[in-house]
């Protein structure tokens, strides 16, 4: 079964430094997709970037990139220049590429909380 | 603007009662989902639409029902709501690039 593990339940970062959340998963796919989601308090969840497996280029979104390690099965996010809203919940994802039932639903992490110092 | 909207954003409700939980998208979105999710925890799937007239459970186990007869509206309905309801539930739509797309979620409390 695929599993999603996020090791850091809390992070704090001081505003324009960078950080680093970490996320690994367990999987016998060779063929997926990852995600980080953000969810600010009492907000709504975003997509912050996604990546495909087959990819060896990490995706990288402004700000927002990840150092993906398909061997290793990790997938962290780094914040760069980090500013007062980035303070959320970050949840790392896990879908299997071919849809069909519950295995292609998304397998989320429990989440790091991220605070943002000023 | 394309978006996907959620009511109520809280709910208070008391024991035995049936609620429905709104969910409609305006992007055309195929796949609909229901997620609940505890605080601090991970977020759980509890139904998936794929289509107009289909329905499936998801991995975690739950009481509620759905319903997709229109491609826009996906409602959660508890016919007699427990304590053990209280939870947040996130709706979510899809398109054929698997991005996923939130709702701001809907906050149940049953006393």
């Amino acid at each position: 079964a695929q599993t999603v593990t996020q090791s850091q339940p809390e992070m704090s970062v001081q505003e324009a430094e960078t950080v680093t959340l970490s996320c690994t998963y367990d999987t016998s796919e060779s063929d997926y997709y990852l995600f980080w989601y953000k969810q600010p308090p009492s907000r709504q969840m975003i997509l912050v970037i996604r990546q495909e497996a087959y990819k060896q280029q990490n995706a990288t979104e402004n700000r927002f990139s990840v150092n993906f390690q398909k061997a290793a099965k990790s997938f962290s996010l780094k914040i760069s220049d980090s500013q007062l809203g980035d303070a959320a919940m970050y949840f790392c994802a896990y879908r299997v590429f071919n849809y069909g039932g519950s295995q292609g639903n998304l397998i989320f992490g429990k989440g790091t909380k991220l605070s943002v110092k000023p | 603007e394309a978006d996907i909207y959620q009511t109520p954003r809280y709910l208070v409700i008391g024991t035995g009662k049936k609620i429905t939980l709104e969910c409609s998208q305006t992007m055309g979105h195929d796949k609909m989902y229901w997620y609940q999710q505890d605080p601090g925890m991970e977020l759980h799937l509890i139904h998936y639409s794929y289509g107009v007239n289909s329905t499936e459970k998801g991995d975690l186990s739950s009481e509620s029902t759905v319903s997709r007869i229109r491609t826009e509206h996906f409602p959660l309905t508890l016919e007699s709501a427990r304590p053990s309801h209280t939870s947040q539930y996130l709706c979510a739509s899809s398109a054929r690039n698997e991005k996923l797309f939130f709702g701001s979620g809907t906050q149940l409390s049953v006393l």
